[in-house]
């Protein structure tokens, strides 16, 4: 089993849709979670993380954590032609006083029709 | 608002060749990092870097790659003898905590 899995897609929506990105993981381990988005050729963007289990809003963006479950969503409100890209979750273990690797997400390609 | 930069953009080698991508990580940050990306495939973890040595490195990071911070500002990744298998894009990223930023990348490709 890979450590993290998500569906690459392609997922297109209409303008003003909702999306959910989501991601399953098998390491116990993993405490942080995170998305970034990545537009074509250019470095991964943070959008936002969670430490362990729950919700995390900012703006149209809400990032939910089920450690019982090993599975991470991303939904994007009122979703803009603006948010096309490839979206990655990444997670990484408990910090021992450090910061720890990201394990990433293939990531999902997404494309929002006008 | 701070940014991590990388340069070069792309840089073309031939294979058994030395090339060094050099980061310019956020200033205040503490920890460094290398991943990269080959075309279609996922980020993956190179190296971190804390305290002027490596904290960890990956299955990746052979005898062949080393990272260096030579002054208070650089960060480089140094491949001493390219392999066609290295082209991919390199991205250095930093953090001073979870957050981890990352770089526009520089794509590696060897010929």
């Amino acid at each position: 089993q890979k450590e993290v899995e998500q569906d690459p897609g392609p997922l297109s929506v209409p303008e003003g849709a909702i999306v959910s990105l989501n991601c399953t993981y098998s390491n116990s381990a993993f405490q942080y979670f995170m998305w970034y988005r990545q537009y074509s050729r250019k470095g991964p963007e943070l959008l936002m993380y969670t430490y362990s289990s729950g919700n995390k809003e900012d703006g149209r963006f809400t990032a939910q954590v089920d450690k019982s479950s090993k599975y991470i969503s991303l939904f994007i409100r009122d979703s803009q032609p603006s948010d096309s890209a490839t979206y990655l979750c990444a997670m990484s273990a408990e910090s021992q006083g450090g910061s720890e690797k990201l394990v990433f997400g293939k990531g999902t390609k997404l494309t929002v029709n006008p | 608002e701070p940014e991590v930069t990388q340069t070069p953009s792309h840089q073309v080698t031939q294979m058994g060749q030395e090339v060094i991508l050099r980061c310019v990580p956020i200033s205040n940050h503490l920890y460094f990092y290398w991943y990269r990306q080959i075309l279609g495939q996922k980020v993956e973890f190179l190296v971190s870097f804390y305290n002027n040595e490596i904290s960890e490195k990956s299955e990746i990071f052979d005898d062949q790659f080393s990272v260096e911070r030579p002054d208070g500002s650089n960060f480089t990744l140094k491949i001493r003898s390219t392999k066609l298998e290295d082209s991919a894009m390199y991205f250095c990223a930093s953090s001073e905590g979870v957050e981890q930023y990352f770089g526009p990348g520089t794509r590696l490709t060897v010929t």
